[in-house]
């Protein structure tokens, strides 16, 4: 596996359910981030990790939470979601305070909430 | 007044026109600059990053910074049906938190 890799792709979820979105990323990255992509919309930030500690919390709610046992793997666990949740999840890592600060994504997560 | 503005188009081009995509923001920290391409259910792929003011170019792709006008822009040359997608602009001061514009909508015509 290469760049940084998102399970599952495509998620259906009703609104009383648990799930789990994972991230991974193989490129040696000490920041990961999970970012929510709507329709006609700019990217909106979720949450930031750097070297494992959290450094971002954009006031989501509370019905999204993150974890981030390594700094390789970044999960983004939900649970009593609501139909507007409905979006694109993604998740990136970079390399801050490398002189070339950019962003890796993933695929995404295709999250539909019914 | 929102950090990044990006006209999200759609853009429709015939095959091998000049594609002109344009951000400009207000925050005069933004120190590097970056485009993403983004195909339809895919995540973005970075596509060209620069640092301060100038240009850059790679292959059919060249993108250009001035910071006096805080107003980027990626031109592509010769455009190609694969090159269809949505192109995000985004930029960032301390490499802490990047800001992107909404993406704009591109449809090259064979």
């Amino acid at each position: 596996e290469t760049g940084v890799t998102q399970t599952p792709r495509h998620l259906v979820m009703g609104m009383t359910n648990k799930k789990s979105l994972k991230c991974e990323q193989h490129l040696g990255h000490n920041a990961m981030y999970w970012y929510k992509q709507s329709a006609k919309k700019p990217l909106e930030l979720m949450f930031v990790y750097n070297f494992k500690e959290q450094t971002e919390n954009n006031s989501v709610p509370s019905r999204f939470s993150p974890e981030c046992p390594n700094s390789s793997h970044l999960f983004l666990h939900l649970h009593t979601l609501q139909p507007e949740d409905s979006a694109l999840y993604l998740c990136a890592s970079s390399q801050v305070g490398s002189g070339t600060d950019t962003q890796y994504f993933g695929p995404g997560t295709r999250l539909t909430v019914l | 007044q929102k950090e990044v503005e990006q006209d999200p188009g759609p853009l429709s081009v015939p095959e091998g026109a000049i594609v002109s995509l344009n951000c400009t923001y207000s925050n005069s920290a933004f120190q590097y600059f970056m485009w993403y391409r983004q195909y339809s259910r895919k995540g973005p792929e970075l596509l060209m990053y620069t640092y301060s003011s100038g240009n850059k170019e790679d292959g059919r792709f060249t993108a250009q910074v001035d910071k006096s006008s805080k107003y980027i822009s990626l031109f592509i040359r010769d455009s190609q049906p694969s090159d269809s997608a949505t192109y995000l602009c985004a930029m960032t001061d301390t490499g802490n938190q990047f800001y992107f514009g909404t993406g704009t909508s591109l449809t090259v015509i064979p």
